[in-house]
């Protein structure tokens, strides 16, 4: 069974700083990994994917994601917060089987950035 | 470019009362899903569709009916209000191709409430 989890419910950071949020999965199979992102009262949209392929992947607004398959890890970040940065992240987990595919969310983790 | 469009956005009913909630997509996706959102618990799976006439329950079913007579529509039906079930409602879809990571679509989200 596959799931994710996120470490820090909340984070906070000051205006320019740097933006980690982590996220760790448990998958018996290669998975495929995305952030999303949901500002206040929106639904979710799509911050960045890895597939295949290079591990290093560019998402919107300056996010990136490093996938490490060592560490089972899919860590989000960004050089330079912004005050609109500020949303709930969610880190999930999909992979293709016998059914289709199974997505799978972590709890999110709730970015505030401070001025 | 409507993609996924969900109704109504804020509902309050009564226990015991029944409502449904809609869920259309017009990018003829085949996947269809519906989420529950609970804060720090991330989206848990209500129900999903694989397409037209099939529909399966995800990980917590209880309280809910779905059908999926169309491509496009998937409504999620509480039959009888209980406070439990108070919680912000996300419908998603994707397109299931085989290919690695699909992206799921989110609608914007209902937020309903029992009293």
């Amino acid at each position: 069974a596959q799931s994710v989890t996120q470490l820090g419910s909340h984070v906070s950071v000051s205006e320019g700083a740097l933006v980690l949020l982590r996220c760790n999965y448990s998958s018996s199979v290669p998975p495929y990994l995305f952030w999303y992102v949901q500002y206040p009262n929106q639904g979710l949209q799509l911050l960045l994917k890895y597939t295949t392929g290079a591990t290093l992947v560019k998402g919107i607004n300056g996010f990136e994601a490093e996938f490490k398959k060592s560490e089972t890890s899919f860590h989000l970040t960004k050089p330079s917060a912004h005050m609109s940065d500020a949303a709930e992240y969610f880190c999930a987990v999909s992979r293709n089987d016998n059914y289709g595919q199974n997505f799978v969310f972590g709890p999110g983790t709730r970015l505030s950035v401070l001025p | 470019n409507a993609g996924v469009t969900q109704t109504p956005k804020f509902r309050i009913l009564k226990i015991g009362q029944s409502m449904t909630l809609q869920c259309t997509q017009d990018m003829n996706h085949n996947y269809m899903y519906w989420y529950r959102q609970d804060p720090g618990m991330g989206l848990k799976l209500i129900y999903y569709s694989v397409g037209a006439g099939i529909t399966d329950k995800g990980e917590v079913p209880n309280g809910y009916n779905v059908s999926r007579s169309t491509t496009e529509d998937f409504p999620l039906r509480l039959e009888l209000a209980a406070p439990s079930q108070t919680s912000v409602y996300f419908c998603a879809s994707s397109l299931e191709t085989r290919a690695p990571g699909n992206t799921i679509y989110f609608g914007e989200g209902s937020w309903l409430t029992v009293v």
